[in-house]
């Protein structure tokens, strides 16, 4: 099974500033097609979880251009250019590669 | 769009339990379902899938539920079907029932349910 690793495991952030999301997998995501299987979900506070990035840098539909994905092979980011109130929550990686599907254990995203 | 689970609730270790999810406002015979599921304070966990018809409704499981577990699916009544067996109080979570977006490249999960869940206590 292909092992997803976050970090850090909780991110304390001033309005206004940066954050960065660390995201490693054991075993390359990028498929003979040239695209990385990589997603990124968030959960806020008491939902379910929501997509923010498929293929590693798409973002979905809805989701601020301040949130971008980059990274290839088994080193991924997510980036938070200008962290505000509403980005709480718990930000999870997912390889989308093969079965099983693997979340790696999520990064907690809070307001200082 | 909505995705409705039910079914969850208090068992004993060794029950068995059956989770369905009620899917409406999308094409359900063609969509991928997964089900995911989430111990209190913890992060998530895929649990298993099954195709659609164009794939021959193929299942998968992970390792940890494999045996123990069978996702099914009734095409007529738009509902999908996680049947839990030899249940462990490891097995305690809320569960989701996950839309998952196959295209010819891109793949995610789009449609998430409000989870149910199930607690395996004696």
């Amino acid at each position: 099974d292909i092992v997803m690793t976050q970090s850090p495991l909780s991110l304390p952030v001033t309005p206004g500033e940066p954050a960065s999301i660390s995201c490693r997998s054991s075993q390359s995501l990028l498929y003979s097609n040239g695209y990385n299987y990589l997603e990124w979900y968030v959960q806020k506070p008491g939902k379910s979880p929501q997509l923010l990035i498929s293929l590693a840098s798409n973002r979905a539909s809805g989701v601020p251009d301040r949130l971008s994905g980059s990274g290839s092979g088994t080193d991924f980011t997510l980036k938070i250019s200008r962290v505000e109130a509403e980005d709480v929550g718990i930000y999870y990686c997912m390889q989308g590669l093969e079965v099983p599907l693997t979340f790696g254990g999520g990064t907690k995203v809070e307001i200082k | 769009v909505q995705l409705v689970e039910s079914g969850g609730g208090l068992v004993q270790p060794g029950g068995s339990l059956k989770l369905s999810c009620a899917a409406s406002g999308f094409t359900f015979s063609d969509s991928d379902m997964h089900w995911v599921r989430q111990a209190s304070g913890k992060g998530l966990e895929w649990i298993g899938r099954i195709r659609s018809h164009v794939y021959t409704y193929a299942t998968a499981y992970a390792a940890s539920v494999k045996g123990r577990v069978s996702i099914s699916r009734d095409d007529s009544k738009n509902t999908a079907y996680l049947q839990m067996n030899r249940l462990r109080t490891e097995d305690t979570a809320v569960y989701y029932c996950v839309r998952r977006v196959v295209g010819t490249t891109d793949r995610y999960f789009d449609y998430w349910g409000q989870g149910t869940l199930v607690t395996v206590s004696s």
